[in-house]
């Protein structure tokens, strides 16, 4: 149980181009998501909770006009990386929260956005 | 504010040994879960132990355990009987109860198990 998807595995795309990456929880409900990027050799950064009906909130320095979140289903979260630039080039990685008490976060396997 | 605290960057072990991971954390919050998650080359965030603040006892998953001291705010992943398949990235993690569920991850350790 708690499997998440994310599509793409991998994107290339032009600089000014617009990239939609989805996340879904396959076989559980989760009110909450949360998208993350990670640089190589680096931790996890995140980006922004993603909830439900509601919208995202932002983690300080995110340009939240930039990575647009929309939480539209208990199932599907989906960010979009708007305009993107080759600095936008890194790894994106979604989690969803199962349920009480450990609220653990299982991940997705994450989106390469490489961004010529 | 929380900290998690990762100090070695790389381990090696030999297989079929028992190796430490280390991790120490920093909250004046007196209700948090830690987390251990492991991330190979493929990139996917791993899930391997959670460890509540107020767990009387070890969390223990198969071949995982983990090492809590909550005095010293240490809380180490044992990894017993090390297989090829384990050498990857091992990420610690903290989530502070109240605090969105958002959680603050180490730097990481990258361990290689060797023949």
């Amino acid at each position: 149980g708690a499997v998440v998807s994310q599509h793409p595995s991998w994107v290339i795309c032009k600089s000014g181009t617009s990239v939609k990456i989805e996340c879904r929880s396959l076989d559980f409900q989760a009110t909450t998501m949360f998208w993350y990027r990670q640089f190589p050799k680096q931790s996890l950064m995140l980006m922004a909770t993603s909830n439900e009906g509601s919208k995202a909130t932002y983690e300080q320095g995110v340009e939240k006009d930039k990575f647009l979140i929309n939480h539209a289903s208990l199932t599907l979260s989906t960010l979009t990386v708007t305009s993107a630039h080759p600095e936008d080039s890194s790894f994106y990685i979604c989690s969803a929260t199962v349920g009480p008490p450990s609220e653990t976060q299982y991940f997705g396997p994450g989106t390469r956005l490489l961004v010529l | 504010a929380q900290k998690i605290t990762q100090t070695q960057p790389g381990m090696f072990v030999q297989e079929k040994e028992a190796v430490t991971l280390d991790c120490t954390y920093d909250t004046s919050d007196p209700s948090y879960g830690l987390f251990w998650y492991k991330q190979p080359s493929s990139g996917e965030m791993i899930f391997l132990i959670y460890q509540g603040s107020y767990d009387q006892q070890n969390a223990t998953e198969g071949r995982y355990s983990l090492n809590f001291q909550k005095a010293r705010k240490s809380a180490n992943l044992v990894i017993s009987a090390s297989q090829l398949g384990d050498s990857a990235m091992y990420f610690c993690a903290m989530r502070l109860t109240g605090g969105g569920n958002k959680l603050t991850f180490g730097t990481g350790t990258q361990l290689k198990v060797e023949l």
